[in-house]
Formats: structure tokens, sequence, C-alpha cells
């Protein structure tokens, strides 16, 4: 089955410190992910996705994810922090197989806390 | 474009008082889907659709339904309310040209979601 886990309920930074947020991922077939941000009361926005390619992925507002196969994880990444940044954040896998196809399965998310 | 529209933003209910959950997309995206958003719990896939008249179940459809009549409408049914559908739902849509796995893969967008209490 298809599986996302973010470890980390909580991730704190200080401003202009570099942050990562991790996730882990469990597929059948080929691996295709996403990242999400929530910000209170609001839906969720995509940041960025991996299809193929580069494992090294650049999104919105200054975010990267690094895809690893071997390690199977997809880290969020930016270089740094802004108290803006502050968010819940969503890993999610794309399920790739028959009649499920184009389903999203999204991790826990993790609470992201920039501080001044 | 106003992208992936809900109504209501908030609701209360009491057990067994049934509502419809609105959704409305502008964006003429062929699937649409249904989440609920529990806290620590992530989001949870109720139903979806990939086209007009074509529905299927996610996660967690039990106590729920849906019907698609136009592409831009994906209305959830909650029938007999009970306190475990107290949550925030989202509905989300999303553009893919062919149901094959060397299609493209689109980024879902989501609405502003609907909290709803059940009492």
């Amino acid at each position: 089955a298809q599986s996302v886990a973010q470890p980390e309920d909580q991730v704190n930074v200080a401003e202009g410190n570099p942050l990562t947020v991790k996730c882990t991922y469990s597929v059948s077939g080929n691996p295709y992910l996403f990242w999400y941000v929530q910000y209170p009361n609001r839906g969720l926005q995509f940041l960025l996705k991996y299809i193929t390619g580069d494992n090294l992925v650049k999104g919105s507002y200054g975010f990267e994810a690094e895809f690893n196969k071997s390690q199977t994880s997809f880290h969020l990444k930016k270089p740094s922090a802004l108290v803006s940044d502050s968010a819940l954040y969503f890993c999610a896998v794309r399920d790739d197989r028959g009649s499920t196809l184009g389903r999203l399965y999204f991790g826990r998310g993790t609470q992201l806390t920039v501080w001044p | 474009n106003a992208g992936v529209t809900q109504t209501p933003k908030f609701r209360i209910l009491k057990i067994g008082q049934s509502m419809t959950l609105q959704c409305t997309q502008d964006m003429n995206h062929n699937y649409m889907y249904w989440y609920r958003q529990d806290p620590g719990m992530g989001l949870k896939l109720i139903y979806y659709s990939v086209g007009a008249g074509i529905t299927d179940k996610g996660e967690v459809p039990n106590g729920y339904n849906v019907s698609r009549s136009t592409t831009e409408d994906f209305p959830l049914r909650l029938e007999l309310a009970a306190p475990s559908q107290t949550s925030v739902y989202f509905c989300a849509s999303s553009y893919d040209p062919q149901r094959e796995s060397t299609g493209p893969y689109n980024e879902q967008f989501f609405g502003p979601g609907t909290r709803l209490t059940v009492l």
C-alpha cells in the first residue's frame, strides 16, 4: 500500500536558519511525491512535486525538496527560514495503480514554527 | 477564476440531522475529491470523482454520499450526522488528461474548507 510518514509532529527553527521537514514514503511502484502547506483556517496549497528527473526539486516560496530513492525520503528544505513560513506542512504520495489511479495519500502533517 | 469554492464555511448539526456540503470549481478540472481533516491525522479521502457521472469511494466513505452531475459541482451529503463526523472538510480538484501512469501528474487545488460540528 502507498503511504507516507512524517516523523516529526513539530519543527521549531529560528528565523534565518535553514529548515528541514522530513518525509519518508512507501510505494509499490514509482514514487510520485508532493508537498503542500496549510496556513491557519485555510485550505492546502501546493508547494512542489517530484515525478521524475532531477532529485532536487524547486518549488514555491523558496522551498525545495530532495528525493532520495535509497532512503525512500523526500525531505522539504529551505536555506533561510522566515517567520511567515510558520504553517502546517503535508507530504503526500500519489497512488498510481489501477482503479485508484490519481489518489493522494497524506502524511499526518508537521507543524513548522519559525521564531524571530 | 475563483478556483475551488465551498459552502458553508461553518455549520453545527444535531445528531441525526442531514446536510449537503457544496463544492464548485471553475477550472474545468475532471478530477474532484472530498477529504476530511482531523487533528494530528492528516487528510483522509472520503470520495472522489474522475468525471461527471463517475464517483468512487475513498478511505473513509461510511456515512457519506456524493454525486457528480456536472464537471463543476461535487456535493457531499451527510444523511444521519454523528459526532464522529465532526471535522473539517476539504474539497479539491485536479486535471489529468488521461488515466494512465504515463500521464502528467498535476497538483490538486483545495477549497477553503467547511468546519462541521455535530452535537
